[in-house]
């Protein structure tokens, strides 16, 4: 089994608020993913990281943030949640050998 | 492009009956390729991969896949089905590791529903 882990597993939140999503991994792994995917829909990339300090916009437009200031963090921030921002988000981080990407539980996010 | 391509969005399959379930990439170099399976409100799970070698790979819970190149395809399968194989499937595509930053490619799902 992978160690990647996501917090919150559920969110409730207002519109307008600010919330941060939480990724970590033991595994030492350099590249991390964030993916978008809504309820039996496909999984959408929206951001990844090479490594510290380095930070992409992954095919999917999104209007969430992320950083990358240690290997085995990699949070995402919404900074005005909005009821379109209501998903399933999805953190992976991809092994060097091989490539094989293990994924987070996930966090459902529902914006009111 | 690269692309996987699952034609089927919804399969369903009686308990104890034989499953494939298709997947067809496009790529242009011999691709990595995986299975994940994803419960309700679950992240994804690595049920099986394929870097090189023996063409029949075998994974988790009873799954096992074949990778035929002729036919850009990669198809799962599972001799007897389970009630708790009901899931959503997802094939995926690897670039070589040294694409930094590259995500896999994943086909848009096929859903298994288990008939008793």
């Amino acid at each position: 089994e992978a160690d990647i882990y996501q917090t919150p597993r559920y969110l409730v939140i207002g519109t307008g608020k600010k919330i941060t999503l939480e990724c970590s991994q033991t595994m030492g792994h350099d590249k991390m993913y964030w993916y978008q995917q809504d309820p039996g829909m496909e999984l959408h990339l929206i951001h990844y990281s090479y490594g510290v300090n380095s930070t992409e916009k992954g095919d999917l437009s999104s209007e969430s943030t992320v950083s990358r200031i240690r290997t085995e963090h990699f949070p995402l921030t919404l900074e005005s949640a909005r009821p379109s921002h209501t998903s399933q988000y999805l953190c992976a981080s991809r092994q060097e050998i091989h490539g094989t990407q293990y994924f987070g539980p996930g966090t459902r996010l529902l914006v009111l | 492009a690269q692309s996987v391509t699952q034609p089927d969005i919804h399969i369903t399959v009686s308990e104890g009956a034989s499953l494939e379930l298709r997947c067809n990439y496009s790529y242009g170099a011999t691709p990595y390729l995986f299975w994940y399976v994803q419960s309700p409100g679950q992240g994804l799970q690595l049920l099986l991969k394929y870097f090189s070698g023996d063409t029949l790979v075998q994974g988790i819970k009873g799954f096992e896949a074949e990778f035929k190149r002729s036919q850009s395809s990669f198809n799962l399968r599972k001799p007897s089905v389970h009630w708790s194989d009901a899931a959503e499937y997802f094939c995926a595509v690897g670039p070589e590791i040294n694409q930094a930053g590259t995500a896999l490619i994943f086909g848009k799902g096929t859903t298994l529903s288990v008939s008793s």
